[in-house]
C-alpha cells in the first residue's frame, strides 16, 4: 500500500527558504503515469495546488508561486521535495504531498505538515 | 485564471440529501473532481470524473457534471459525513495550465 509522508521544517523565519521533503513508501516514485505534487492550506482556509514533478524530474508550477518554488526528486531515495524561497506569514499553511494520476485528480495524500513563518 | 464558486455552507438533516454544487466557466467540458476532508485530515477523494467513485466510497455519493455547474450528492446524508467538500478540476485551457480547487463547502448536519 503506497503511502506519502511529509518532513521537514515546522518553523521558518521570514525571508528565508521552506524545504519540506515527501517521503513515499510501498511503491516506487519512478511508476510510469503518475506526478507529484505539493498543496498548501493556509489555516481556515482553502486548498491551493503549488507545483508537481514527474519522475522523469519535469516541472510544472503554479504560476502565483513560480518564482519562488522549486521541486525536485531523488530517486535512489523514492522522495520528492519542496522549496519555497522568500517565505512571509502568508505562506503559513499545512502543506500536503499528493499523487496525481493521468487524469489529473489526487488520489492519494499524505497527512500533511504545519509550517508556520514567524520570527 | 480559471475559477470554481462553491456556497460557504450546506445544512443537511440526517437521513435527506445534500446537493454541493462547483460552479466555472463551461465546467461541463471538463473532469471534476471531489474530495471530503474532516477537521484535522488530510483530503480523501470521493469523486473522480464527474460521477465516479474510488473503491470504498459508498454509494450514497455521486457526481454530476453539465453547462457552468457540478454537483456532489450526498443521499441519505449521516453524521460523519459532515465535513468540508472541495471540487478541482485540472485546467488546461490557457498557457499556464494547472490544478485549480473550488472555494470549499462546510456540511454541516443538523
Amino acid at each position: 500500500q503506497l503511502q506519502l509522508q511529509e518532513s521537514g521544517s515546522g518553523l521558518v523565519k521570514p525571508s528565508q527558504t521552506l524545504s519540506l521533503t515527501c517521503a513515499v513508501s510501498g511503491g516506487s516514485i519512478s511508476s510510469g503515469g503518475y506526478s507529484w505534487s505539493w498543496i498548501r492550506q493556509p489555516p481556515g482556509k482553502g486548498l491551493e495546488w503549488i507545483g508537481y514533478i514527474y519522475h522523469s524530474g519535469s516541472t510544472y508550477y503554479n504560476p502565483s508561486l513560480k518564482s519562488r518554488v522549486t521541486i525536485s526528486v531523488d530517486r535512489s531515495k523514492n522522495q520528492f521535495s519542496l522549496k519555497l524561497s522568500s517565505v512571509t506569514a502568508a505562506d503559513t499553511a499545512v502543506y500536503y504531498c499528493a499523487r496525481a494520476t493521468t487524469s489529473e485528480y489526487f488520489d492519494l495524500w499524505g497527512r500533511g505538515t504545519l509550517v508556520t513563518v514567524s520570527s | 485564471s480559471y475559477v470554481l464558486t462553491q456556497p460557504p455552507s450546506v445544512s443537511v438533516a440526517p437521513g435527506q440529501t445534500a446537493r454541493i454544487t462547483c460552479g466555472g466557466n463551461n465546467i461541463g467540458s471538463k473532469s471534476v473532481h471531489w474530495y471530503q476532508q474532516k477537521p484535522g485530515q488530510a483530503p480523501v477523494l470521493v469523486v473522480y470524473d464527474d460521477s465516479d467513485r474510488p473503491s470504498g466510497i459508498p454509494e450514497r455519493f455521486s457526481g454530476s457534471n453539465s453547462g457552468n455547474t457540478a454537483t456532489l450528492t450526498i443521499s441519505r446524508v449521516e453524521a460523519g459525513d459532515e465535513a468540508d467538500y472541495y471540487c478541482q478540476v485540472w485546467d488546461s485551457s490557457s498557457d499556464h495550465p494547472f490544478y485549480v480547487f473550488g472555494t470549499g463547502t462546510k456540511v454541516t448536519v443538523l
